[in-house]
């Protein structure tokens, strides 16, 4: 059963504009969550996280926000640059539960 | 330069035989792990390990094993078990003290031909 679900499979924006990621997650449990990004044929690369204690995180033109009564959370990239074209992987788990759960993933494309 | 380095970058393999995939990484971090990523879905969890000496199975864990003798290395055996050993492989750590964030190698196409 999957405990974090990334119901958009992908999402096409203009550059300049804001793109939104959407994640949802089902394990109560989970309490930190991070957002990874994966070129084709590379390995994930690390953007940004977030702990239950915050509702919103900030770095550079990535925000991430926590809903926790609606267990959901949200990338914003903004501006969207060709650069983020990309897969973009939402994770979760416990604090200091070894493992991550993965979402199955979102394909950003910006267009010119 | 710290890192995680993942060998081969491609692989064929026949089917009925066994391939090792190798993974390293000097950024002294205690966990590794194993994850498979297939077309169009997310990454699933292979094998982790917490320690040296010490390692658990994850949720697709069948047809697959490892080891780990040293801190450093993970190698992953993908077995003649394995259904469909096709995939791209991802060999990732993290430090223990550090919360959650987890760090990626580059990956290993597999192939069986």
């Amino acid at each position: 059963d999957q405990q974090v679900k990334q119901n958009s499979p992908s999402l096409s924006v203009q550059e300049g504009r804001i793109s939104i990621l959407n994640c949802d997650y089902t394990n109560s449990m989970f309490d930190y969550f991070l957002w990874y990004k994966k070129y084709p044929a590379e390995g994930p690369t690390f953007l940004i996280s977030i702990s239950s204690i915050k509702d919103k995180n900030e770095d550079g033109r990535f925000t991430v926000f926590l809903n926790k009564s609606a267990k959901h959370l949200s990338l914003h990239i903004v501006p969207s640059q060709p650069g983020d074209s990309a897969v973009y992987f939402c994770a979760a788990s416990s604090y200091n539960d070894y493992k991550l759960s993965f979402g199955a993933g979102t394909t950003v494309t910006v267009r010119a | 330069d710290g890192g995680i380095t993942q060998s081969p970058k491609y692989l064929f393999r026949k089917e009925g035989q066994n391939v090792t995939l190798s993974c390293e990484q000097n950024l002294n971090h205690d966990a590794m792990y194993w994850y498979r990523q297939d077309p169009g879905q997310g990454l699933r969890l292979i094998y982790y390990s917490q320690i040296v000496n010490d390692f658990q199975k994850g949720d697709i864990a069948e047809g697959y094993s490892v080891s780990r003798e040293k801190k450093e290395s993970f190698p992953l055996t993908v077995t003649s078990a394995q259904k469909n050993p096709t995939a791209f492989y991802l060999c990732a750590s993290k430090t223990g003290t550090s919360g959650n964030t987890i760090y990626f190698g580059e990956g290993s196409w597999l192939t069986v031909v």
